[in-house]
Parts: structure tokens; sequence; C-alpha cells
């Protein structure tokens, strides 16, 4: 069973395009993430939502909007793609705060490539 | 702001060896450090943690080592075997459900 899945995979699309990324948890965790990971390899916290509520929302252009439907998924929507968009995203799931449990656990990942 | 280093980006062992791969961070807010391995095309997987009241965590071939006055910490695999061979990460987070700050990473290659 996969713990966290992420949809699609790898995504090459058009500089301006607007496109979409699912990922969906079946640990029954609350807190859900995304992170990007550059061309240098760094991995980057993006965003935090706690039972379908924003946590957290570093630096990100207003381009990049999560949306949470329910508990089991984290959306990341991507208006007007930029070249620097260019990453692969990972999303990530936690138990949250009250449970002492630190460990996140990651999707595979998917392979953004703006042209 | 890098706030968790990983200095050496590679590392190469000898199968049956030991690993020491290392980490200093900046932020005296951590309380948690974590270690993850990752394979090419994959996510990060979770390792190892340990709290910051902790200075020692051992979980079978792994143990991580935090020494809070330096403000570093270690991760030592033995014996190293080489499907080892991924590159690992080090993390930090001021407490549970918050976001984990990532290094660089460190490429491990077990020889055999």
């Amino acid at each position: 069973d996969t713990a966290v899945s992420q949809t699609p995979k790898y995504l090459v699309t058009q500089m301006g395009n607007d496109k979409s990324i699912k990922c969906e948890q079946n640990l029954g965790h609350d807190t859900m993430y995304w992170y990007k990971q550059d061309s240098k390899k760094f991995l980057k916290i993006m965003f935090s939502y706690n039972n379908k509520e924003l946590i957290i929302n570093e630096t990100v252009p207003n381009r990049f909007s999560p949306k949470s439907p329910d508990k089991a998924h984290l959306n990341l929507h991507i208006n007007s793609l930029e070249l620097g968009d260019s990453a692969v995203y990972f999303c990530a799931s936690s138990q949250d705060a009250a449970s002492g449990r630190v460990e996140q656990f990651f999707g595979p990942g998917t392979r953004l490539t703006v042209l | 702001d890098q706030q968790v280093k990983q200095n050496s980006p590679s590392l190469s062992v000898q199968e049956g060896r030991i690993s020491i791969l290392n980490c200093d961070y900046t932020n005296s807010m951590f309380d948690y450090f974590l270690w993850y391995k990752k394979y090419p095309a994959e996510g990060p997987t979770f390792l190892i943690s340990i709290s910051s009241i902790k200075d020692k965590n051992e979980d079978g071939r792994f143990t991580v080592f935090l020494n809070k006055s330096a403000k570093h910490l270690s991760l030592h695999i033995v014996p190293s075997q080489p499907g080892d061979s991924a590159v690992y990460f080090c993390a930090a987070s001021i407490n549970s459900g918050y976001a984990l700050n990532f290094g660089k990473g460190t490429s491990l290659l077990v020889t055999p």
C-alpha cells in the first residue's frame, strides 16, 4: 500500500501554463506539507496544512496555491508557470504536534519541467 | 539562510566498515533532528531521529549522536552495506508537526 502518493510523477509544460499536482496520504495523518527540491538539490518547505488549515506559508510566489479538500489530500496548483519553477516537488505528511512524533513521510516526488 | 549544513557532498566507504555522516546546525531552537535516506527518483525515507534531550539514539545498524554544545550531529552506519549507497539528508525541526529544515545531503557510496 502506498502511504503518500503524488500524481503525476513527471510533468512537462510550457511557460505561462497552469498546472496542478495531486497528493494523497492514507496514513491518517493530520498534517501535510509541500517541499521543493531545486536544481542544487536543496529541499525547502513551501506550505504546511493541519486539518485542512494553512499553518505555514513560506516565501512562495502567489502563483502557487495549495488546496486541501480534506485531511487526506493536499494539492498544489501553479499559475503562469515560469522557467524557475522547474524542480522536483515533494508532498509529505506527519502526525500532528500533539503526537510527539516528528518524522514526516514523503511521496515519490513530481518532476516539473517548464520549457 | 541555511540553518542545517552538511559540508561533505560525498563519502565513499568499503563494505563492512563504518560510515560517518556529519551535520551542523545554527538554530538553537531546533528540538528534533532527523536523518533521511534518498534513492534517485524516489522520495526521502525516514531513517532515525533524536530529540535534543538525548545525545544518542540507536536503531539496528544506525546510530545518531547529538552534541548540542557544538550544534553538531552525526549518523553512524555499522557495518556499511552496498544497499546503503544513497543520498543522506540531515533535517531539523522546532517541534513535531513543524516544517523540516534540510541540509543539502551527502552522497554515500559503499563499495564491495
